[in-house]
């Protein structure tokens, strides 16, 4: 399979503790994105990497967000200290330079107890 | 900042019948793509609309752009049940998507 994945495609942890996901984008894409889901709303963009580089991050984004992409292929977020409300789906998806679509992965479902 | 609205939320449907999806932005959007999500699924692609007024087709999907590219509509004609889901227009901000808050639709058999 060649699609965008992402993993633990669950992922339960108690409040305060913190949780760490992978992307791993398709292979030949340079851009990838996170975005976060909750119930009954769109996917609302947190950050994106043109190759290794994060050239935009959300002003929702708290510093407890944080985002790599070292070598340009895969990507991990982690959220520190997590809390309720960071419970959502996190999702990656990635593109080409100039291409608009976005392919998006299963996603990662996070609940915080 | 940019926003996109979706109306309507929820559209329960018989199998047959057509159904529209409207989208709009408070503000002009250079682009605009269309999305679908399926029951416990990720967003698909579907589409993507760049020109002032363009029409596009996929079968029985029919996508229009506004001439002032500030809304959208997603039109499917005769639905079936394969057609379930939720459909999310975004718009291009920068190099970044706004999502709309989608449309559910349901198609009764």
């Amino acid at each position: 399979d060649t699609g965008v994945s992402q993993d633990p495609r669950h992922k339960i942890t108690k409040r305060g503790q913190n949780v760490t996901f992978r992307c791993d984008p398709i292979s030949e894409h340079n851009r990838l994105y996170w975005y976060r889901q909750t119930l009954g709303q769109g996917p609302e963009f947190l950050t994106y990497f043109q190759n290794e580089a994060q050239l935009e991050k959300s002003r929702l984004l708290s510093d407890r967000f944080s985002a790599e992409r070292p070598k340009g292929s895969f990507s991990t977020l982690e959220i520190q200290r997590t809390e309720q409300g960071d419970s959502a789906m996190y999702l990656c998806a990635s593109s080409l330079v100039g291409k608009g679509s976005q392919y998006f992965g299963p996603g990662t479902r996070l609940t915080v107890t | 900042g940019q926003q996109v609205m979706q109306i309507p939320q929820y559209q329960h449907v018989q199998e047959g019948e057509d159904f529209t999806t409207y989208c709009n932005s408070s503000t002009t959007l250079s682009n605009i793509q269309w999305y679908k999500q399926r029951p416990g699924g990720h967003p698909v692609f579907l589409i993507q609309l760049v020109k002032s007024g363009e029409v596009k087709k996929q079968k029985r999907l029919t996508f229009q752009f506004g001439e002032a590219k500030k809304n959208s509509s997603l039109h499917i004609t005769a639905t079936q049940t394969t057609d379930v889901g939720t459909y999310f227009c975004a718009g291009r901000r920068g190099n970044k998507l706004v999502f709309g808050a989608g449309t559910i639709l349901r198609v009764k058999s």
